[in-house]
């Protein structure tokens, strides 16, 4: 069955600051998403990384997929409060349904 | 990108009561759509599979006959909740896949789902 792991959970960052967020993943896939969710909304799409070694950025965000090490990382550079949301990562394998990693609740704080 | 319609965005109803929540895929053919339930601050759990024509993919521990889907054109799909409980509120949210884009999953806005 596959499973995907995501840390951490929980992120408070002061703005300004960078972090990464952590995509894992157990069985083989040729595709990875990353979604924004903010508060009793859909989700939004932010990235659709199809090869390993794919790196894609938009504004201060940036996704990176290692599908050998079953691995998608999610670069957050000098946050602002605007990025405030839970950020999902999923892996669809196969055209298949996609399964989601728990999310990570994002707080960027002044 | 392609975009999916869902409706309503919010419903209240009394417990016993049926809900029916529509999935349309506006500008795409969608021959699989997916439902997912979402429960306050927690991830999205796959519910079932919906196959144009043909009869849905319920995951282990969804009831079919609680969750009633129907996909019987390639624009829409529809979730039925039947004789609803306070447990079946929920953040419902279909989505279907474009495969002329990469194959990405385009989520509807999701459906709101309150049982009294």
């Amino acid at each position: 069955e596959l499973k995907v792991e995501q840390n951490p959970l929980f992120l408070s960052m002061q703005e300004g600051k960078n972090y990464t967020i952590y995509c894992n993943y157990s069985t083989t896939s040729d595709r990875l998403y990353w979604y924004r969710q903010d508060p009793g909304k859909s989700l939004e799409s932010l990235f659709v990384l199809l090869s390993n070694g794919a790196v894609k950025q938009e504004g201060r965000l940036m996704a990176s997929l290692d599908t050998k090490a079953r691995l998608s990382t999610l670069h957050i550079t000098a946050a602002v409060h605007d990025l405030s949301a839970t950020y999902f990562c999923a892996v669809g394998p196969n055209n298949n349904d996609m399964r989601f990693g728990a999310g990570t609740r994002l707080t960027v704080k002044p | 990108g392609a975009v999916v319609s869902q409706h309503p965005s919010r419903v209240i109803c009394k417990s016993g009561t049926s809900v029916k929540i529509e999935c349309r895929s506006l500008d795409f053919q969608a021959t699989t759509m997916f439902w997912y339930r979402q429960f306050p601050k927690q991830s999205l759990m796959l519910m079932a599979t919906s196959n144009e024509g043909s009869k849905a993919t319920y995951e282990q521990g969804v009831e079919k006959d609680k969750f009633l889907i129907n996909h019987a054109s390639l624009t829409l799909s529809t979730l039925t909740v039947t004789s609803a409980h306070p447990e079946d509120s929920s953040f419902y949210i279909c989505s279907a896949r474009d495969f002329d884009v990469t194959g990405e999953l385009f989520f509807g806005e999701g459906s709101r789902l309150t049982v009294l």
